[in-house]
């Protein structure tokens, strides 16, 4: 059974800082999505990884995808309480289809 | 430029009634996913589809549970006999193809009283 462990579980940090949320696993995916959830709605999907060692950025949003593919990050720059939300990674295996998802991180950003 | 629709949002039903959620994939998608988020976990996935095709239902239970993508309409899960453990946010997703992004609509807030 392939497993996403994300951490941390819960972030609270003051507005301007920086963090970083990270997405771990034993298993090798084919490609891993960082999607954002606000209360009540479904995950919007932020961005796709697919190359080992692959980053992207969007705006102070940085997103890298381990060498391995077993491991991702999402770094936030200068963090704005419009960042505020839960943050999930999923992963999906070829030919599977099927999407597998972290727990996610809860991410809270004070003015 | 209608997304993922999912109706109802939030449907109640009595232990033992059946609940219908539905499911309007992007236009130009023809696969479907559905997947389950559970209070305080991670989202779950249940079944896969394509146009009057299962794919892959390795995540639904074996009782109870059925879901269908038709040629025409919209995709239906169903919940048989519902009890109080099936109380959950159930999402629908759609790709326009293999291995390409899904992209997800707002739910169905499923409640069991």
């Amino acid at each position: 059974t392939q497993l996403l462990e994300q951490s941390p579980q819960f972030l609270s940090i003051q507005e301007g800082e920086n963090l970083t949320v990270y997405c771990n696993s034993s298993s090798v995916f084919s490609s891993l999505q960082w999607y954002r959830q606000e209360p009540g709605e479904g995950p919007v999907l932020l961005v796709t990884v697919v190359t080992g060692g692959e980053v992207k950025k969007l705006k102070r949003l940085t997103f890298q995808f381990g060498d391995a593919r077993k491991d991702s990050s999402l770094h936030i720059t200068a963090a704005q309480p419009g960042d505020t939300g839960l943050y999930l990674c999923a992963g999906d295996s070829q030919g599977a289809q099927k999407l597998v998802f972290g727990q996610g991180t809860r991410l809270t950003i004070n003015p | 430029n209608a997304g993922v629709m999912q109706n109802p949002r939030h449907l109640v039903r009595r232990r033992g009634q059946e609940a219908r959620l539905r499911c309007s994939p992007m236009k130009g998608h023809s696969h479907v996913y559905w997947y389950r988020q559970l209070p305080e976990e991670g989202l779950k996935f249940m079944v896969y589809l394509q146009k009057e095709n299962i794919i892959d239902e390795s995540g639904m239970p074996k009782e109870r549970f059925s879901a269908e993508f038709p040629k025409e309409g919209p995709s239906i899960l169903r919940i048989q006999q519902v009890v109080r453990g099936d109380s959950a946010a159930y999402f629908c997703a759609s790709s326009w193809d293999l291995n390409q992004p899904q992209h997800f609509g707002d739910g169905t807030r499923l409640s069991i009283l």
